[in-house]
């Protein structure tokens, strides 16, 4: 069985501060994982995802996370956050090997931009 | 990146009646499509897994007499709710994965609002 843990319900920073939202996950299998963005009312956006290879990946709007085997995490990052970046963000994790598995989500971080 | 619709992008229902939602892989074939419901300020909760031409698998909890779900076409998956009740009220998101991209590709969601 697999689960995922955000630590933090809410995350304030100021604008251009450092973005860090947290994420450990549990699997017994090499895990995938994934960051996705919601906005208000809106679907899941994809920001960044591991599946093997290079442990530090980059994602889109400026975004990486970095898979930590050792630690179980996989916690997202920004060098400077943007007003554009306050949304709700997830972290997931899937064990397929097809891409067909489903996705253990976690709670949620909700990003609020200081400004 | 692939596309996923869904309609109606927002449904008022009267208590008892039964509401249809549309989720369509625009430009990729979707083998498998999932059934997300979402609460206010929670996370994505899985309702339920299909494969084209196949059963729907419902997770643990999801009245599947209550939950239809038609993946009928490699493009199209469907989800009616029966029988409508207040408690019904929620965002529903779908998804649709195809091939080893170890990617799931989510639709903008649907609120259904059961008055």
């Amino acid at each position: 069985a697999q689960s995922v843990t955000q630590l933090g319900s809410h995350v304030s920073v100021s604008e251009g501060a450092l973005v860090l939202l947290r994420c450990n996950y549990s699997s017994s299998v090499p895990p995938y994982l994934f960051w996705y963005v919601q906005y208000p009312n809106q679907g899941l956006q994809l920001l960044l995802k591991y599946t093997t290879g290079a442990t530090l990946v980059k994602g889109i709007n400026g975004f990486e996370a970095e898979f930590k085997k050792s630690e179980t995490s996989f916690h997202l990052t920004k060098p400077s956050a943007h007003m554009s970046d306050a949304a709700e963000y997830f972290c997931a994790v899937s064990d397929g090997d097809f891409g067909n598995e489903k996705l253990t989500f976690g709670t949620g971080t909700r990003l609020t931009i200081i400004p | 990146g692939a596309v996923v619709s869904q309609h109606p992008s927002w449904v008022i229902c009267k208590s008892g009646t039964s509401v249809k939602i549309e989720c369509r892989s625009l430009d990729f074939q979707a083998t498998t499509m999932f059934w997300y419901r979402q609460f206010p300020k929670q996370s994505l909760m899985l309702m339920a897994t299909s494969n084209e031409g196949s059963k729907a698998t419902y997770e643990q909890g999801v009245e599947k007499d209550k939950f239809l779900i038609n993946h009928a076409s490699l493009t199209l998956s469907t989800l009616t709710v029966t029988s409508a009740h207040p408690e019904d009220s929620s965002f529903y998101i779908c998804s649709g994965a195809g091939g080893a991209s170890y990617e799931q590709y989510f639709g903008p969601g649907t609120r259904l609002t059961v008055t």
